[in-house]
């Protein structure tokens, strides 16, 4: 298994403003995801995180609002930009080793936005 | 993104009794998840199945992989206290790029 780091694990933030969350994990892996979870419900895969190239990104999530950075194979970040109440949710990072291959969970990232 | 049809949504049950959860699909999937998620902690990986007809134990979780590849079951024997959360399965097809699809997630509680 891996060990995934968050950080922040909680924030509150203003709407309009910009949170930039990291992932970090402590081996290289080969596919790194972002999901939302929004208050009560299941988990939305946001994007794929591309090692060196842009991310890919799932139907109704757009890079201008969440772009993604991943430098490396240990370490990921997501923006969520120009924030609104209804981002409030849990964010997630996810890592796989490979494509057909288990996927473990960071803690989360708490954020709400008033 | 799509979600797998999982039930039951809930189930409240007596401490000692077994708990049964199911997940259904309409695509084949070569990768059947459990997932277990507390209150404020991210899932964590309960059960891997990656075989037709498997059936695998991790303690007193037991789940297999559907013949039909398109469903999944996680039963817990004598439950406890601890096993109070929230249930998810997760299932991966051939040509998904490596991205699951989730269930809606089983809220189990365990009374005394």
């Amino acid at each position: 298994s891996a060990v995934i780091s968050q950080k922040p694990s909680r924030d509150i933030c203003q709407r309009g403003t910009s949170l930039t969350i990291q992932c970090q994990v402590d081996s290289q892996v080969t596919m790194m995801f972002w999901y939302r979870q929004q208050p009560g419900q299941s988990l939305t895969l946001i994007a794929t995180a591309n090692q060196g190239s842009e991310a890919t990104y799932e139907s109704g999530f757009v890079i201008d609002k969440f772009p993604i950075s991943r430098p490396n194979l240990t370490f990921s970040t997501l923006t969520v930009s120009n924030m609104s109440p209804e981002d409030s949710s849990i964010y997630l990072c996810s890592v796989g080793t490979g494509v057909g291959e288990t996927q473990y969970f960071g803690p989360g990232t708490r954020l709400l936005v008033l | 993104g799509q979600q797998l049809n999982q039930s039951p949504q809930s189930m409240f049950i007596q401490e000692g009794e077994d708990v049964s959860m199911n997940c259904t699909s309409s695509s084949i999937f070569n990768t059947w998840l459990w997932y277990k998620q507390d209150p404020g902690e991210g899932p964590v990986l309960l059960i891997a199945l990656y075989k037709a007809g498997e059936l695998t134990s991790n303690g007193r979780l037991t789940a297999q992989f559907g013949i039909t590849r398109k469903d999944s079951f996680l039963n817990i024997s004598a439950s406890i206290p601890s096993d109070v959360g929230i249930y998810f399965c997760a299932g991966r097809s051939a040509d998904s790029w490596g991205k699951l699809q989730f269930g809606a997630g089983t809220q189990v509680v365990v009374t005394p």
